[in-house]
Formats: structure tokens, C-alpha cells, sequence
């Protein structure tokens, strides 16, 4: 069955530093991978999807994230933290027939931000 | 554009009470998705709609749970006799089709306590 790992449940990166928040997965085929984020009060947001293709992908708000067939890796990554970006992020893989139905969710990691 | 919609925003109810949550996807969506995250899980299926008909529903906890899409507009969830351990934050999200490169836009929740 598809499954979802996010190791860090709490991640504190001071304003301005570099971040990385990792994700690794568990799928048979190609997987389809999201990562979205989740703001106080609002609903999921998606930042930046995987496919095919270019394995560094550029998503919303400076995020990118690269897909490591090898490691079963789509860590997503941003150069400089902003205090606004403090929120809670979920990696996640599409699974289901005939493409995807679903999305299997990691149990998300909760950004803060410091300044 | 308004985006997904989802009523109440927090209810709290007594065990073996009644609670009807509902979902107003983005117009033209015919894929609906309901989703749950039990606090500290992971964010898990329960079930997805295209148009009115239930294309999957493999992630419904119990009996318990109906989910219905009239006339494949809104939907709603009704938890007939709600226990504790139904407590949480259930998300509804929309398709404009399944599958594919086709993003799921999520609304902001309904958060669930049952006590």
C-alpha cells in the first residue's frame, strides 16, 4: 500500500535561513507527489507537483523540490524563510486507478519560523 | 473565482449525537473528495465523488458515516451516532476531473469534537 513518511513533526528555522522538510514515500509505480500547505484558518494549499519529467520542480512562494527515484525522496526545499511561511506542510502521493483518485498524506510537518 | 466551501467551521456535539457536515465544491467540479485528519495523523481518504454517484469509498470508517451528493452539486457528511474517536478535522476538496495532473483544491474544514 502507498504510504507517506514525514520524520519531523516540529521544524523552528530562524527568518532568513534555508530550509529543507523531508519526505519520503512508498508506491509500486511512478508516483504522482504534492506537497501543500496548510495556513491557520485556511484550507490545503498546493505548492508544487510532480509528475514526469524535470526532477527539480519550482512550486509557489519560492518553494521547490526535488524527486529522488533512488531514495524514494521528494524533499522540498526554499532559500530564505520568510515569517509568513510559518504554517504546516503535507508531502503527499496520488494513488488509485486510471491515474489517481486519492492522496495519501504524511502527518504533515509544522514549520516555525523565528526571528 | 469562490473556492471549496465547508459548513459548520467547528461543531461540537455529545457522543451518540447527530452531525451533518457539508462541503460546497468549486463550480463545475464533478469530483469531490472527503478527507479526515484525526489529531496528530496523518490527513486520510474517505471517499470521492464524480457527479452524484460514490466512485470510491474504501476509506469510510463504519456505517456510521453517509456521505451523499444531491444532484452532484454540494454534499454532505452526516455521522449517525457520532463516538469519540470520530473527532477531528474533516477537509472536503474538488476536481475539475479525476486523475492526472488534475489538482484537488481543498476547503478550510470542519472541525469535529465529540464529547
Amino acid at each position: 500500500a502507498q504510504s507517506v513518511t514525514q520524520p519531523d513533526i516540529h521544524i523552528t528555522v530562524s527568518e532568513g535561513a534555508s530550509l529543507e522538510l523531508r519526505c519520503n514515500y512508498s508506491y509500486g509505480a511512478t508516483p504522482y507527489l504534492f506537497w501543500y500547505v496548510q495556513s491557520p484558518g485556511q484550507g490545503l494549499q498546493l505548492l508544487l507537483k510532480y509528475f514526469s519529467g524535470d526532477t527539480l520542480v519550482q512550486g509557489i512562494k519560492g518553494f521547490e523540490a526535488e524527486f529522488k527515484r533512488s531514495q524514494s525522496s521528494f524533499n522540498l526545499r526554499k532559500p530564505s524563510v520568510h515569517w509568513s511561511d510559518a504554517a504546516e506542510y503535507f508531502c503527499a502521493v496520488g494513488a488509485g486507478n486510471t491515474g489517481f483518485q486519492k492522496l495519501v498524506f504524511g502527518t504533515g510537518t509544522r514549520l516555525l519560523v523565528s526571528p | 473565482e469562490a473556492g471549496v466551501t465547508q459548513f459548520p467551521s467547528h461543531s461540537v456535539i455529545e457522543k451518540g449525537q447527530t452531525v451533518t457536515l457539508r462541503c460546497d465544491p468549486i463550480s463545475g467540479h464533478d469530483n469531490l473528495y472527503w478527507y479526515r485528519r484525526v489529531m496528530g495523523k496523518e490527513i486520510k481518504f474517505l471517499l470521492h465523488f464524480v457527479k452524484e454517484s460514490k466512485q470510491d469509498e474504501s476509506g469510510m470508517p463504519n456505517n456510521r458515516f453517509l456521505a451523499e451528493r444531491t444532484g452532484g452539486t454540494y454534499s454532505t457528511l452526516k455521522v449517525q451516532p457520532a463516538e469519540l474517536e470520530d473527532s477531528g478535522v474533516y477537509f472536503c476538496a474538488s476536481s475539475l476531473r479525476p486523475g492526472g495532473v488534475h489538482e484537488q483544491f481543498f476547503g478550510p474544514g470542519t472541525r469535529l469534537t465529540v464529547l
